[in-house]
């Protein structure tokens, strides 16, 4: 069985660091690619990012023009785990946040989610 | 602003046929991509329920069902009953700026 397991809600101010983990298991983690999707409060779907495992060395990463500059995608095969990481959260950053696997071919969709993860941002 | 376009709300008693709409343009769903469609119950991630325009995932029931036609695409739903009540979003991919994935603003299914 295909999971993504995500790593706890977290509650932080505005200024400070961030990473958040999804973990896959139940598939090949470096041959599927993994997306982000944002969801603030109350609105609806934001495709942020994805990154491709891959079996070399170098992960091709590609951001959504909204999200380049504002957040990192980043994977760790050796543990099947994907990284989302801030280096200085905005209030604006609210929202959860879910780890995807996006497949692409053909067509390009997502046929697995993670839980989420609730990151809320308040002085 | 979403890139596709979605009503935000419709409503239907059970048993009824309706139909939710997605509106894009000629970089996503009038260039020829897929479109695709997820459900979002409150409090739960979202679920694929149909992939590739019109094919269902196992488990999803034939109830739903999915067409597309120039820059549009709809998802259909017969036989509507109270568990359908849920957040709907269409999807495709977009191949302005490098390309990336696009969704609809979301409809919320209310069952009378």
């Amino acid at each position: 069985e295909v999971q993504l397991v995500q790593s706890g809600a977290e509650v932080k101010k505005p200024g400070e660091s961030l990473k958040i983990s999804c973990k896959g298991s139940g598939y090949s983690f470096s041959s599927y690619y993994i997306a982000w999707v944002r969801q603030m409060p109350g609105k609806g779907l934001e495709w942020m990012g994805i990154i491709y495992p891959g079996d070399s060395y170098d992960f091709y990463i590609r951001y959504s023009p909204s999200f380049q500059g504002q957040v990192t995608l980043s994977v760790d095969k050796s543990i099947s785990t994907a990284y989302l990481q801030w280096s200085s959260l905005k209030a604006s950053d609210t929202a959860m946040y879910y780890c995807v696997r996006h497949r692409s071919g053909i067509s390009d969709f997502i046929d697995y989610w993670g839980q989420g993860t609730l990151v809320t941002v308040s002085s | 602003q979403s890139v596709l376009t979605q009503p935000p709300s419709v409503s239907g008693a059970p048993g009824q046929r309706l139909t939710i709409s997605c509106t894009g343009s000629s970089s996503n769903i009038g260039a020829g991509y897929e479109v695709h469609w997820y459900q979002q119950f409150p409090g739960t991630a979202p679920k694929l329920l149909i992939y590739n325009t019109n094919s269902r995932p196992s488990g999803v029931p034939d109830r739903f069902s999915g067409s597309k036609s120039g820059t549009s695409a709809s998802l259909a739903i017969t036989g509507l009953q109270a568990e359908d009540e849920a957040d709907y979003y269409c999807q495709s991919y977009d191949s302005s700026l490098n390309g990336y994935l696009v969704f609809g603003g979301g409809t919320k299914l209310t069952v009378l």
